[in-house]
């Protein structure tokens, strides 16, 4: 099994809306939590970081965490045609090192 | 200044070449990661260190070795570079808990 998983995509959603992206995580990961976003060719960038079950909101992202049922989220509203992008989910182990999933890809048509 | 350098920024070489990839940082963190990534797929770590005399395997470190040469320094080495090898390789680091940086990787062609 995976130490983090993501839902399979590609995700497309009309400029405007809001898309949703999903993360489940194995009982090796239990700490910090991290959502980048990579453009095609280039690096990953940090969007958040979310540390605490509950929400953590940042201008059109907010993070979810949910320990009890091991699962992170991010939304992102009014979604522009610039977050075009694949989104990768990481997750701290208890060993230290982060783990990441394989990301979603998402596609804003204007 | 980038925070963390990798060089060089693209390579293209020959199966059986000895190759070295390069990854400075200026961030003055202690831990130093090497992942490669190939199309459609998310990073896969293939060493890190916590410190200068900490070095571990990651999830496929197999036909890879490493040097930890400084705390700002820290090389991925190819013995004998294969086809299969060809990826994209970005060096990250971190402190604590905290985000991982990443460099702006290396395009690696094996022919």
């Amino acid at each position: 099994q995976k130490e983090v998983e993501q839902n399979s995509g590609p995700l497309s959603v009309p400029e405007g809306a809001i898309a949703s992206l999903n993360c489940t995580y194995s009982d090796r990961v239990s700490q910090s939590f991290f959502w980048y976003r990579q453009y095609s060719g280039k690096s990953p960038e940090l969007i958040m970081s979310i540390y605490s079950n509950g929400d953590k909101e940042d201008g059109r992202f907010t993070a979810q965490l949910n320990k009890a049922s091991q699962y992170v989220s991010l939304l992102i509203r009014d979604s522009q045609p610039s977050d075009s992008a694949t989104y990768l989910c990481a997750g701290e182990t208890n060993a230290g090192k982060s783990t990441f999933g394989d990301g979603t890809t998402l596609t804003v048509k204007p | 200044d980038a925070d963390v350098t990798q060089t060089p920024r693209n390579r293209i070489t020959k199966t059986g070449k000895r190759i070295m990839l390069e990854c400075s940082q200026t961030k003055g963190h202690d831990r130093m990661y090497w992942y490669r990534q190939d199309p459609g797929l998310g990073l896969r770590l293939i060493y890190y260190s916590f410190d200068v005399k900490d070095i571990n395997k990651g999830e496929i470190s197999d036909g890879y070795s490493v040097s930890r040469q400084a705390q700002a320094k820290f090389s991925l080495s190819l013995e004998s570079a294969i086809p299969n090898q060809t990826a994209l390789y970005f060096c990250a680091t971190g402190q604590g808990n905290q985000p991982q940086h990443f460099g702006d990787g290396t395009r690696l062609s094996i022919l």
